[in-house]
């Protein structure tokens, strides 16, 4: 059974600090891999997405991947009270396709003024 | 705007009335999922269509019946609504062979009384 894990939080961090998110996965064969935001009663929205082992950065969010130890990471730099939602970790199995997604049940970040 | 876009935003019924709930986008993709996110807030995948055919069906009641009219649309009926099937709802879509980046559309609340 696919699964995806993270800590629900709350994590707080004081503005302007790296958070830090943590995501680990149980199918070995999973091939992409997806950081979703979502602030409260709002859709998912997508930020960061990564296929390979690494670093992959955008502006100030840095995905990390470890396709050995099934996990992924999303490090915010320059942390902002607007980055205060729930983070969501996805999963595919399939490089593409029609695959649904298996999604974490989310990380609550608090940003502290 | 280009998007992914639903309606009703907000549905409010009672047990055993049959609802449906619409789904458009216009990014030119050609893949379209319904998800589902519990008061819990966890998301999940119910069905996904390539191109008006049907791909995945996850353990859903087969009181829930999508249908796509065409690529760019994909609908979700629901007969004899239950307590248990409120929710929030949501429509993504994708191009199959961009490694499955999903975007979501606004989400449709459903509340059963």
């Amino acid at each position: 059974q696919k699964e995806v894990e993270q800590n629900s939080g709350p994590l707080s961090v004081p503005e302007g600090a790296i958070a830090s998110l943590n995501c680990t996965y149980s199918d070995r064969v999973s091939q992409s891999f997806f950081w979703y935001r979502q602030y409260s009663g709002k859709s998912p929205e997508l930020i960061m997405s990564i296929y390979s082992n690494g670093d992959k950065e955008d502006g100030r969010f840095t995905a990390q991947l470890n396709k050995a130890s099934q996990y992924v990471s999303l490090l915010i730099r320059d942390s902002q009270p607007s980055d205060s939602a729930t983070y969501l970790c996805a999963v595919n199995i399939a490089g593409g396709g029609a695959d649904g997604l298996t999604f974490g049940k989310g990380t609550h970040l608090i940003i502290q003024p | 705007d280009t998007a992914v876009s639903q309606t009703p935003k907000y549905l409010v019924t009672q047990m055993g009335n049959d609802k449906s709930i619409k789904c458009e986008q216009n990014l030119g993709h050609d893949t379209m999922y319904w998800y589902k996110q519990d008061s819990k807030k966890f998301l999940k995948i119910m069905f996904s269509y390539n191109n008006k055919e049907l791909i995945i069906n996850e353990t859903v009641p087969n009181r829930f019946s999508p249908k796509s009219p065409d690529k760019a649309h994909l609908n979700l009926h629901i007969n004899s609504l239950e307590l248990g099937d409120s929710a929030v709802y949501f429509c993504a879509s994708s191009q199959i062979d961009s490694y499955n980046e999903q975007f979501f559309g606004p989400g449709t609340r459903l509340t059963v009384l």
